[in-house]
């Protein structure tokens, strides 16, 4: 079935820099990718997705790139606040027909 | 006030007894799942249910069952024959299989 690693479990940053967060998937097949934001206390929110016939997509300070060749996408965060603290999965979708995410990162924005 | 509510928040059960967690939603979805967070391991999928009266064993079904009587509800049981129990459970709902989901606040399992 479909593996999705995500990297790095934890990440610290200082306010205004850039946060990335890689996530490595196994099944050729997965066409769907999305990101979901877990704010301390809460549930997990979608943020920012993309599908296979797309290479890059942008929201505002939010990016998401996809190599397919590779099998690995990538959250891209620029300029964070300390809002963006939060833990992020990234997931895909497997052979069995269902989303698997990966273990999560926990982003630290320093003020 | 549309949404997903999941309840009770907190739960506190003796080991060999059943539970039932309660999931409904007003959304109009048709899809539904419950997933188990654990920290360091993600969101594992326990359940998924496509369209009512249909259900399918995720990736960690062992233990747990579930039924999808009607549209809105989709309760999880967590019986006494799951090992290792104490967990925060999800309950989420998506438009149509595999899209965005949404998800319920959750609850927290304590097994003593």
């Amino acid at each position: 079935g479909e593996n999705v690693e995500q990297h790095p479990s934890t990440l610290s940053v200082q306010e205004g820099d850039s946060a990335v967060i890689k996530c490595t998937y196994s099944d050729s097949a997965s066409n769907y990718f999305p990101w979901y934001k877990q704010e301390l206390g809460k549930r997990p929110q979608l943020i920012i997705d993309i599908r296979s016939n797309v290479g890059e997509k942008k929201d505002q300070r939010i990016a998401v790139t996809l190599n397919k060749t590779a099998k690995h996408f990538s959250l891209h965060i620029t300029e964070t606040q300390p809002e963006d603290s939060a833990v992020y999965f990234c997931a895909a979708v497997t052979t069995e027909g269902f989303m698997r995410f990966g273990a999560g990162t926990r982003l630290t924005v320093k003020p | 006030d549309g949404g997903i509510t999941q309840s009770p928040k907190y739960l506190f059960r003796k080991e060999g007894q059943n539970v039932t967690l309660s999931c409904e939603q007003n959304l109009n979805h048709d899809a539904m799942y419950w997933y188990r967070q654990d920290p360091g391991q993600g969101l594992r999928l326990i359940y998924y249910s496509q369209i009512v009266n249909d259900f399918q064993k995720g990736d960690i079904a062992e233990g747990y069952s579930v039924s999808r009587e009607k549209k809105e509800s989709f309760p999880l049981t967590v019986t006494s024959a799951q090992k290792n129990p104490t967990a925060f459970y999800l309950c989420a709902s998506s438009i149509k299989f595999l899209g965005e989901l949404f998800f319920g606040e959750g609850s927290r399992l304590t097994v003593l």
